[in-house]
């Protein structure tokens, strides 16, 4: 069975700073993976996904997540945070046809300060 | 409609009591899906619909915990004689439902039930 791990519950950063969150992913096959953003009170955002192919790739509001499958990574980068990114942050695993449901981190709490 | 509707958006009930949560999925799409996320848990997969057919029903957590899809449309998750430890945000998604893992799923604001 597929698994993930987000090692760091929350993560403060300066607004204008780097950020990067981790995700660790546990799949015998090439998994699909996805990383969701929710603001307070709403529902998952998508911000982007890998399939195959390019192992960076790029998504909304200007993140960006690299594949890396020798260290069973999918880490989310943003070069410069803005304070509406404030957020949390899901990394989600899919498996393949006969398991559609996506298997979920527990999340990462992101903290902008001025 | 624009985007996955679900109601009501706050369910408070008292222990024991059968509730009911209502997922509208957008328009078109065939494939359904419930999560439920509790405090510090992340979320957890509930059950999985294809049409009105749920091929995958392996997170409902006990036989307290039902849903049915009509119509290939409108869900209802039901969960009978609640427990305290049933109150989570329960959180609807729908994606076309052609592509198997590549199908995005797009989720609802959930709906927060409080059992006291």
């Amino acid at each position: 069975a597929q698994s993930v791990t987000q090692p760091d519950i929350h993560i403060t950063v300066s607004e204008g700073a780097s950020l990067e969150l981790r995700c660790n992913y546990s799949y015998g096959a090439t998994p699909y993976l996805f990383w969701y953003v929710q603001s307070p009170g709403q529902g998952l955002q998508l911000l982007l996904k890998y399939f195959s192919g390019d192992t960076l790739v790029q998504g909304i509001k200007g993140f960006e997540a690299e594949f890396k499958r020798s260290q069973s990574s999918f880490n989310l980068r943003k070069p410069s945070v803005h304070w509406s990114d404030a957020a949390e942050y899901f990394c989600a695993v899919g498996a393949g046809f006969g398991n559609e449901k996506l298997t979920f981190g527990t999340g990462t709490r992101l903290t902008i300060i001025p | 409609g624009a985007g996955v509707s679900q109601s009501p958006s706050n369910k408070v009930t008292e222990k024991g009591k059968d509730v009911e949560l209502r997922c509208d999925p957008i328009s078109g799409h065939t494939a359904l899906y419930w999560y439920r996320q509790s405090l510090g848990q992340g979320l957890e997969f509930l059950i999985y619909f294809q049409g009105n057919s749920a091929p995958d029903k392996s997170g409902l957590p006990s036989d307290r915990f039902s849903a049915e899809r009509t119509g290939g449309s409108v869900s209802t998750l039901t969960i009978q004689r609640t427990q305290q430890e049933d109150s989570a945000v329960y959180l609807c998604a729908s994606s076309l439902g052609l592509a198997g893992p590549r199908d995005i799923q797009y989720f609802g604001a959930g709906t927060r039930l409080s059992v006291l």
